[in-house]
């Protein structure tokens, strides 16, 4: 059974980048059929998807985030990452990490448990 | 961006009774590749519906969904407690994906 689980600091200041990592259990960022993905949640609110990354480093992002987003792969195959440039407090969120499906943009599952990252200077 | 409009925002029904939820797109949904998920209270989402009308392995028989273009429908025939949720849609026919803004179901 495949499950992932986020991790990085829950408080930044404005300004900061901010780091995530995403690791993954029961399967490996080189399964063929899937896309590896960020999403995020403003409590209470909607989802945005940040962007995605495929097992040879490609990756697509959403044009909201103008250009402050950048997703790799880890240095073990069971990992990726996520970093945010310049955030500030509407960054405020769950980040999530989920396994995409690679049919035309593709939905999501499973879903890391999420974490909060709170911008606050 | 497609924008989806989930409605109602809020839906209070009996345990047994029939939900309905839906989701307009702002544009049509290329092939119809609409994504339902179920987000339990402090719980990450979890997709229950792709394709419009394909269930997970793991959803329940007592889900569906239908619709097309830019109408989409969840239904649950046979409300249970533990189907309290809040439910988002979600469009993968089109970059960037875009979700509804929820309907939450209060049993």
């Amino acid at each position: 059974q495949v499950h992932l689980q986020e991790a990085g600091p829950g408080q930044l200041r404005p300004s900061e980048t901010l780091s995530l990592t995403c690791t993954i259990f029961g399967a490996s960022v080189s399964d063929g059929g899937f896309y590896w993905t960020w999403i995020r949640q403003v409590p209470g609110k909607g989802l945005e998807w940040l962007g995605s990354l495929y097992h040879t480093g490609a990756a697509s992002f959403n044009p909201s985030l103008k250009n402050r987003v950048g997703m790799f792969v880890g240095t073990s195959e069971n990992q990726f990452s996520l970093e945010l440039t310049s955030v500030s407090v509407e960054d405020s969120a769950v980040y999530y990490c989920a396994r995409q499906f690679s049919v035309r943009y593709g939905w999501f599952g499973p879903w890391g448990q999420g974490a909060l990252v709170t911008v606050s200077s | 961006d497609i924008a989806l409009t989930q409605s109602p925002d809020t839906l209070s029904v009996s345990p047994g009774e029939r939900a309905t939820l839906s989701c307009r797109a702002s544009e049509t949904v290329d092939s119809d590749y609409l994504a339902w998920y179920q987000q339990k209270q402090g719980q990450a989402p979890r997709f229950i519906i792709f394709g419009a009308s394909f269930r997970a392995d793991d959803t329940p028989d007592r889900f569906s969904g239908s619709g097309s273009g830019t109408d989409f429908t969840l239904t649950i025939s046979s409300v249970e407690p533990e189907d309290s949720a809040v439910y988002f849609c979600q469009q993968y026919g089109s970059s960037p994906v875009t979700f509804g803004q929820g309907t939450k179901l209060e049993i």
